[in-house]
C-alpha cells in the first residue's frame, strides 16, 4: 500500500532558529515529491516540487531534499519566522498516475518569540 | 489573475440532508479535482474533473458526487450526509492532468454535519 508519513508531527521552534521536517515515503513507481504549506483556514500552498532526477530544491528560505533510494525527503527551514506557522504536507505522485497523489498527514509548525 | 474560488465557505447541515459545494478554478485552467480534509485523516483525493469528464476517482462511497460545466466550473455533491462527513472539502485546479502541472489549492468549504 502507497504511503507517506511525516514527522515529527507536531513541533514547537523559537523565531529565527532552524528545523527540519522528515518525509518517507513507500509510493511506487515514483513520480515527483511536493511539499505543501497550509495555514489555518486556508488551502495548501506549493512550496517545491522535485522529480526523481532532483534531490534538492529550494524556495527562499525553504530548501527540500530528496533521496529517491531511500525514499525520503525533507524540508529544511532558515531563520524561522513567526508567519513560518503552519502544517507543512509532503505528498507524493505515481508515475503515470495522472493525479493519484499520496498525502502525507502532514507537520504541525509553531514558531514562537 | 485570480486563484481558485470556493462557495460557500462554511456551511452547517443536518444529518441525512444533501448539500452541494461550488469551485471556481483559475481561469485557463481545466482540471479540478476535490479532497476531504480531516484532522484525523489529512487529505484524501475525492475525484478529479477535466473537460467536463472524471478522470480519477478516490476510494469514497457512491453519496459523493461531482460534476463539472463547460466553463471549467466544478459542484461537488454529497447526499445523505453522515456526522464523519464534517471536514474541509477543498478544491484545485491545473492546467491539465498532465504529468506535473501545479496544483492551485482554493481555500476550502468548512462542512459541519450536526
Amino acid at each position: 500500500k502507497n504511503q507517506v508519513e511525516q514527522s515529527p508531527q507536531s513541533l514547537i521552534i523559537l523565531e529565527g532558529k532552524n528545523c527540519t521536517l522528515q518525509c518517507n515515503y513507500t509510493v511506487s513507481p515514483f513520480s515527483n515529491l511536493r511539499w505543501y504549506k497550509q495555514d489555518t483556514g486556508r488551502g495548501p500552498v506549493s512550496l517545491t516540487i522535485m522529480t526523481f532526477s532532483e534531490n534538492t530544491k529550494s524556495n527562499g528560505r525553504y530548501t527540500a531534499t530528496l533521496d529517491a533510494d531511500t525514499k525520503q525527503s525533507s524540508l529544511h527551514i532558515t531563520a524561522s519566522q513567526l508567519s513560518d506557522s503552519a502544517s507543512y504536507i509532503c505528498v507524493v505522485s505515481f508515475t503515470g498516475g495522472g493525479n493519484k497523489l499520496t498525502f502525507g498527514t502532514g507537520t504541525q509548525l509553531k514558531v514562537e518569540l | 489573475k485570480a486563484g481558485v474560488t470556493q462557495t460557500p465557505r462554511y456551511l452547517i447541515k443536518t444529518r441525512g440532508q444533501q448539500v452541494t459545494l461550488s469551485c471556481s478554478p483559475i481561469s485557463g485552467h481545466r482540471s479540478v479535482s476535490w479532497y476531504q480534509q480531516t484532522p484525523g485523516q489529512g487529505l484524501q483525493f475525492l475525484f478529479e474533473y477535466f473537460s467536463e469528464t472524471q478522470r480519477n476517482k478516490g476510494n469514497f462511497p457512491g453519496r459523493f458526487s461531482g460534476r463539472q460545466f463547460s466553463n471549467s466550473r466544478s459542484e461537488m455533491n454529497v447526499s445523505t450526509l453522515e456526522l464523519g462527513d464534517s471536514a474541509l472539502y477543498l478544491c484545485a485546479s491545473r492546467l491539465s492532468t498532465e504529468g506535473t502541472y501545479e496544483q492551485y489549492f482554493g481555500p476550502g468549504t468548512r462542512l459541519t454535519v450536526t
